[in-house]
């Protein structure tokens, strides 16, 4: 069965960091692809970045919104992903998920339950 | 912002159907395939039809994807209580080099 158990978040202030973990079972985790999306409380879907398996580059794209701040890295020894987030801002405030991208380059097959992410003075 | 625009609603009796479309441009739709999500209150989203038409296992065949030039649509046969929820639509944007969803359609079952 696979599953995708995020961990991390929490309430920061305005310019903290924070870092999202994603465990991952079930799948050969060294092949996928991984993405994190986020949603802000009652708003819709946004995707906040992808990184390749290490067979692809290891590469990792972002959106415009977080590039520079955010970054995100894997380790295949662990089965998990990191989301490393720098220098946030209240509009970060969001619940973050990690998926799997099971159909490269954007197909999304399964999704952890999400991890609430916080920021305010 | 979203680049892909969808109606923010959409609705209709137990056994209707319903159409929900997803404008975009060549960047997104018009050169790359379309995914559909399906989010239920409080729940994670879930995968409903991938590569415009193409529905996971498990997925009922009561929902289907079309595609045509830079949009696309979602179609939902045969309404039922369990498919209130969200939908977004979502493609791979060449000019962004990312990923864009929807705006979001809620389906409400009257």
């Amino acid at each position: 069965e696979v599953q995708l158990v995020e961990s991390g978040g929490g309430l920061v202030k305005p310019g903290g960091s924070l870092r999202l973990s994603c465990a991952a079972s079930g799948f050969t985790f060294t092949d996928a692809w991984m993405s994190w999306v986020r949603q802000a409380p009652g708003k819709g879907l946004e995707w906040v970045g992808r990184i390749k398996s290490r067979g692809s580059g290891g590469t990792t794209d972002y959106a415009a919104p977080v590039k520079g701040r955010f970054t995100i890295s894997r380790d295949d020894s662990e089965n998990t992903v990191f989301l490393q987030m720098n220098s946030l801002k209240s509009e970060d405030t969001a619940l973050y998920y990690c998926a799997w991208v099971t159909s490269v380059p954007s197909v999304m097959s399964y999704w952890g339950q999400g991890t609430q992410v916080s920021v305010s003075s | 912002q979203s680049v892909l625009t969808q109606p923010p609603s959409a609705s209709g009796p137990p056994g209707q159907s319903v159409t929900i479309s997803c404008s975009g441009s060549s960047s997104n739709i018009g050169s790359n395939t379309v995914n559909w999500y399906q989010q239920l209150p409080g729940t994670a989203p879930k995968l409903l039809i991938s590569n415009n038409n193409q529905r996971p296992s498990g997925v009922p065949d009561r929902f289907s994807g079309s595609k045509s030039g830079t949009s696309a649509s979602l179609a939902i046969g045969g309404l039922q209580s369990e498919d209130e929820a969200d939908y977004y639509c979502a493609a791979w944007d060449d000019s962004l080099n990312g990923y864009v969803f929807g705006t979001g359609a809620k389906v409400t079952v009257l």
